[in-house]
């Protein structure tokens, strides 16, 4: 079935430090979503791209499509420790409307 | 507006008991979605609901696990004769639309935990 993998699991930065988690899905996605998970609290939608190749910025997050939209990735330049959390990859299976998440890049920023 | 509503934020079952989860969503929302996270683990999909209908329960053992999303209240899912391994924490997430370019909105979960 299909599947959506995120490297690294784990990342453990210094404050002020960059940042980048990729993901990668073994089917073509029509679109990806980006979820930050707070330790204990819940999934909060980040952003949404749809395009091939689209990059979108979100002051220090920077989330890029994949030509082939298959994988994209989210990069934190200079980060705080307000960046702490799990951040999630999303996309659509094909034919259903059910999403599968990844398995998400837990961030600890050291201060 | 207020936010994905879920109750009990958190529940204790003993072995062999019933666990009832009530997922209110968005105002004007009528998708609703199921995920199970165990921790330190990735979200699972379990179900994906409309009003009156299951749409898509791939992700639902097919025993002991029933959700529901009635013409009126919420969406209930509902676990019976739990075991130690039902314990994880349950997310709704709700939707404007079946359309997947939607976002989701995520409701506070509830941490369920089988002694």
């Amino acid at each position: 079935g299909q599947q959506v993998m995120q490297i690294p699991q784990y990342q453990h930065v210094q404050e002020g430090e960059d940042f980048t988690t990729y993901c990668n899905s073994s089917t073509t996605l029509s679109n990806i979503q980006w979820y930050k998970q707070r330790p204990g609290g819940h999934p909060v939608f980040l952003i949404q791209l749809v395009k091939s190749g689209e990059v979108k910025k979100q002051k220090r997050l920077t989330f890029q499509f994949g030509e082939a939209k298959k994988n994209s990735s989210l990069h934190i330049t200079a980060t705080q420790t307000t960046d702490v959390g799990t951040y999630f990859c999303a996309g659509p299976t094909s034919g259903t409307y059910k999403y599968i998440f990844g398995t998400g890049t837990r961030l600890k920023v050291l201060a | 507006n207020a936010g994905v509503m879920q109750n009990p934020r958190h529940l204790v079952r003993r072995r062999g008991q019933e666990a009832r989860l009530r997922c209110s969503p968005m105002k004007g929302h009528s998708h609703v979605y199921w995920y199970r996270q165990l921790p330190e683990e990735g979200l699972k999909f379990m179900v994906y609901l409309q009003k009156e209908n299951i749409i898509d329960e791939s992700g639902m053992p097919k025993e002991r696990f029933s959700a529901e999303f009635p013409k009126e209240g919420p969406s209930i899912l509902r676990i019976q004769q739990v075991v130690r391994g039902d314990s994880a924490a349950y997310f709704c997430a709700s939707s404007p639309a079946r359309d997947p370019s939607y976002e989701q909105y995520f409701g506070p979960g509830t941490r369920l935990t089988v002694t």
